[in-house]
């Protein structure tokens, strides 16, 4: 499988301000997810970055909050915006290759809204 | 609503046994399980997959076993290794056209292997 790398590894970031996530691979994905991991927690989907579109969002989750990009095949970023304390997780981004199923996940990226 | 869950929040054994950890899963549509091993600070890493039409699928050092009738999935781990302690989730796909790739996840599993 091809390296998948988050930007920032970690923040810590004031009330009320965004963060952007950057998500890179390097080679092209047939799919980009963005999942949240509250502490002690499992996986909550969060969208479906789409090329050149607009995200899929799951339930709960608005583009307002959480507006995501997709340029091309190997790159989106997740913005969180207006951030409060509840916000503090691990983001993930995870892609499918080709026609399968399987999701790999990148390292994550550590917030903490103080 | 539909779920997946997992029996044991953790799960406690000795270096060199076999490791079995449980996953229920409720909606008879879905079509694909994964289990996931994720380490501390690190993100969730692909362990093995099995598809509905299958029972049982093996990899190195590992085997996951699909009853459909109770609509369970186990991750047995042979000659556990200390390395092998981490958190494991199960998911599942919904397998349907609208669901797409969306992954369902459980609550995870605390291994940990003791010397």
């Amino acid at each position: 499988s091809a390296v998948i790398s988050q930007k920032p590894s970690r923040d810590i970031c004031q009330r009320g301000t965004s963060l952007t996530i950057q998500c890179q691979v390097d080679s092209q994905v047939t799919m980009m997810f963005w999942y949240r991991q509250q502490p002690g927690q499992s996986l909550t989907l969060i969208a479906t970055a789409n090329q050149g579109s607009e995200a899929t969002y799951e339930s709960g989750f608005v583009i307002d909050k959480f507006p995501i990009s997709r340029p091309n095949l190997t790159f989106s970023t997740l913005t969180v915006s207006n951030m409060s304390p509840e916000d503090s997780s691990i983001y993930l981004c995870s892609v499918v290759y080709g026609f399968g199923y399987t999701q790999y996940f990148g390292p994550g990226t550590r917030l903490t809204v103080l | 609503g539909e779920s997946v869950g997992l029996h044991l929040p953790t799960l406690s054994v000795q270096e060199g046994d076999n490791s079995i950890i449980n996953c229920a899963y409720s909606n008879s549509a879905s079509d694909y399980f994964i289990w996931y091993k994720q380490e501390s600070g690190k993100g969730p890493q692909f362990i093995i997959d099995i598809r509905s039409n299958m029972d049982k699928r093996q990899g190195q050092r590992v085997t996951v076993l699909l009853n459909k009738t109770v609509k369970h999935l186990s991750l047995q781990i042979a000659a556990t290794q200390p390395g092998d302690s981490a958190v494991y989730f199960c998911a599942e796909n919904l397998g349907t056209q609208n669901s797409g790739y969306a992954l369902n996840f459980g609550k995870g599993t605390s291994l940990l292997v003791t010397p």
